[in-house]
């Protein structure tokens, strides 16, 4: 089946810390995008790939970095500079060039303490 | 700038029709969707419009109007499950979409 996945779920860490949160996708898309979400609140773009080895900031990219090494994989890392990273993430992919539907995995609740 | 407006909640009761309205403000335009988004997991795709007019997919339907900035989302029959929030995100000039806040919708029995 072919899908998006992120993992984990859920995930805890102190303050100070950075994490690394995971997205997968075997569904051959060119396009990966990571969201953040608030409760209440619409999703706001962190950061986006449209090809391998390239990657632009969304509106929110202070305090998270990325990095597009192979084509299945946009792996983003939360850093201590984030201000508020309590949230919840969300990974998509889509097609480029021809329609743009985005396929979103089940995302993942990060809790800083 | 860019911009969606969509009510923040809308209550509706089991059976029934209701109407979830969009207006949006983009820089160009390149289609819109719409998204269901249940409390706590991800948005799953409901439709998409590029042109004017009506969109009809089983109970749930989409129509747009490119010269107002319009779309809305036509529920009928409603269900239990179908309390959610629903997401209208227009696709700008460069193929991004961008996200209202949504509108989360009760279903009453």
């Amino acid at each position: 089946d072919g899908g998006i996945t992120q993992s984990p779920k859920y995930l805890f860490r102190k303050e100070g810390q950075n994490v690394t949160l995971s997205c997968e996708q075997n569904l051959n898309h060119d396009a990966m995008y990571w969201y953040r979400q608030d409760p209440g609140q619409g999703l706001r773009l962190i950061y986006y790939s449209q090809i391998v080895n390239d990657f632009q900031k969304g509106d929110i990219a202070e305090g998270y970095s990325v990095s597009r090494e192979k084509k299945e994989s946009f792996p983003l890392t939360v850093t201590s500079a984030q201000k508020n990273p309590t949230a919840f993430y969300l990974c998509a992919s889509s097609m480029v060039g021809d329609y743009y539907e985005q396929y979103f995995g089940p995302g993942t609740r990060l809790t800083v303490t | 700038g860019q911009n969606i407006d969509q009510p923040t909640e809308m209550t509706a009761t089991e059976g029934a029709i209701v109407q979830i309205n969009c207006t949006y403000q983009t820089s160009g335009f390149n289609g819109l969707f719409w998204y269901q988004q249940h409390a706590g997991e991800a948005p799953t795709f409901l439709s998409y419009n590029v042109l004017d007019g009506l969109e009809e997919k089983g109970r749930f339907s989409s129509f747009l109007s490119r010269s107002k900035g319009y779309s809305y989302l036509l529920l009928k029959e409603l269900q239990m499950k179908d309390s959610a929030s629903y997401l209208c995100a227009p696709l700008n000039s460069n193929y991004q979409l961008i996200w209202g806040a949504g509108t989360k919708l009760i279903i009453k029995p």
